[in-house]
């Protein structure tokens, strides 16, 4: 059992370029988030899905897309990476939401020059 | 003002001492409530849960108060192992999860 698997852990982006950030769990969970980590800011929810075909935006979704076409993957594009898009992003997963909490990836961490 | 606030600390304390921290929300829509674990370049971890009635779980007491939107976390006879940055989050509509900025904590032998 993997659990919430991302990739890659480090990815070094040129300004402009777009790349996708891989996320896939193998807990038939419902629900699945991508999130960001910056400095002194806490994490900040980007776009989350409540099931296959089902997407939402979060706090800070401007500069990424993501879809789900299957439960285990939800992958996050960055469409034209931005420095201040440099951060660690983390992808999440649960089978209730709410109730019983989320379980984090490892975390991908990206760095745009 | 942001929707989850803790003290970001650093909060230094040694081996065996009592700890506290402290979080409060914003949003009075608030459904559940969590406080997370994350060492140093590694993901959250789910410590527990917070309810109402509080609740503990072994050296970890934590503790919810709605009417004043106040969220608390008690670590007795801290260990090494507990130094750690300590995460407020606070869940709406089972899919948005607010984090706070996080408290950090040191153990110290």
């Amino acid at each position: 059992n993997a659990g919430v698997t991302q990739t890659p852990k480090f990815q070094v982006l040129k300004t402009g370029q777009s790349m996708t950030l891989q996320c896939a769990q193998d807990m038939n969970h419902e629900y699945m988030s991508w999130y960001r980590q910056d400095p002194g800011m806490g994490l900040r929810l980007i776009h989350y899905s409540v099931g296959a075909g089902i997407t939402d935006q979060g706090e800070v979704p401007n500069g990424y897309n993501v879809s789900r076409s299957t439960t285990e993957d939800f992958p996050l594009r960055l469409l034209s990476a931005a420095p201040s898009q440099t951060s660690v992003y983390f992808c999440a997963s649960s089978y209730s939401g709410g109730t019983w909490g989320y379980t984090f990836g490892s975390g991908t961490r990206l760095t745009v020059v | 003002r942001k929707e989850v606030e803790q003290d970001p600390g650093p909060f230094n304390v040694p081996e065996g001492a009592t700890v506290a921290f402290n979080c409060t929300y914003s949003n009075s829509a608030s459904q559940s409530f969590f406080w997370y674990r994350q060492d140093c370049r590694k993901e959250p971890k789910l410590l527990m849960s917070v309810y109402s009635s509080g609740n503990e779980d072994g050296r970890f007491t934590a503790q919810l108060n709605r009417a004043s939107q106040y969220i608390s976390l008690l670590i007795r006879d801290s260990k090494l192992s507990d130094s750690a940055t300590y995460l407020c989050v606070v869940i709406y509509n089972n899919n948005d999860m607010r984090f706070g900025a996080g408290t950090r904590l040191t153990v110290k032998p």
